[in-house]
């Protein structure tokens, strides 16, 4: 089946530092990806998706590309801000080419610390 | 965009006891689901949520210990049944709007603790 895997966290930076969390995942087709962010005491939020391979997303400083040829999707940020504290899941969703209806899978998720 | 808003957003519960989660959302989706997340862990999904009809539940979960009703195209509830402290969680209710690329939004979720 369908997984997704997170580099193992917490990731704990100081502000303006560059960014990278690790995401890979396995599907026997071509899913979306995407990045959620569940800030401190909030719901969970989508940050960045791509549809399709070499597809990059972006968002709030945040970039991530689209990589088949690695099954990858890692989330990066030039310079980390202590408001972009929280945790980040990578996701996928199979709906093109299973058919079926909607469903995410989601890594383990990472929380990040930046600290002033 | 969808708002979507859970009730509670917490509580406290004692073992034995059943809890129902109230999610509505603020236009109309085409999918709606039910996931957990439990401590320190990643989401799982519990189960879709389809309307006028039984919901299909993932493997792991069964009707008889998380009912889900779907009246309509923006209501739905889910209810957890004779908890234990390992139902502690925080259940969050998500849905698809139309589009052609599979994001889901999610509400903020109810906490769930059961001593």
């Amino acid at each position: 089946g369908d997984s997704v895997t997170q580099m193992e966290g917490p990731v704990t930076l100081s502000e303006e530092a560059f960014l990278t969390i690790n995401c890979t995942y396995t599907a026997t087709g071509y899913p979306s990806l995407f990045w959620y962010v569940q800030y401190p005491g909030e719901g969970l939020q989508l940050l960045l998706k791509a549809t399709k391979a070499d597809d990059k997303g972006s968002n709030k400083g945040f970039e991530a590309t689209y990589r088949k040829e690695t099954t990858s999707f890692h989330l990066e940020k030039g310079s980390v801000q202590v408001s972009d504290s929280a945790v980040y899941f990578c996701a996928l969703s199979d709906r093109f080419y299973t058919g079926a209806n909607s469903k995410l899978t989601f890594g383990k998720g990472i929380t990040l610390s930046v600290r002033p | 965009s969808a708002v979507i808003s859970q009730k509670p957003s917490r509580d406290i519960c004692q073992r034995g006891t059943s809890l129902t989660i109230q999610c509505q959302v603020d236009s109309q989706v085409t999918m709606m689901f039910w996931y957990r997340q439990q401590p320190g862990q990643s989401l799982t999904l519990i189960a879709t949520a389809n309307q006028g009809s039984e919901a299909t539940y993932e493997s792991g979960f069964v009707i008889d210990k998380f009912p889900i009703s779907r009246p309509n195209l923006t209501f739905s509830t889910l209810t957890v049944s004779n908890m234990s402290p390992e139902d502690s969680s925080i259940y969050l209710c998500s849905v698809e709007i139309l589009s052609n690329t599979g994001e889901l939004f999610f509400g903020e979720g109810s906490r769930l603790t059961v001593l």
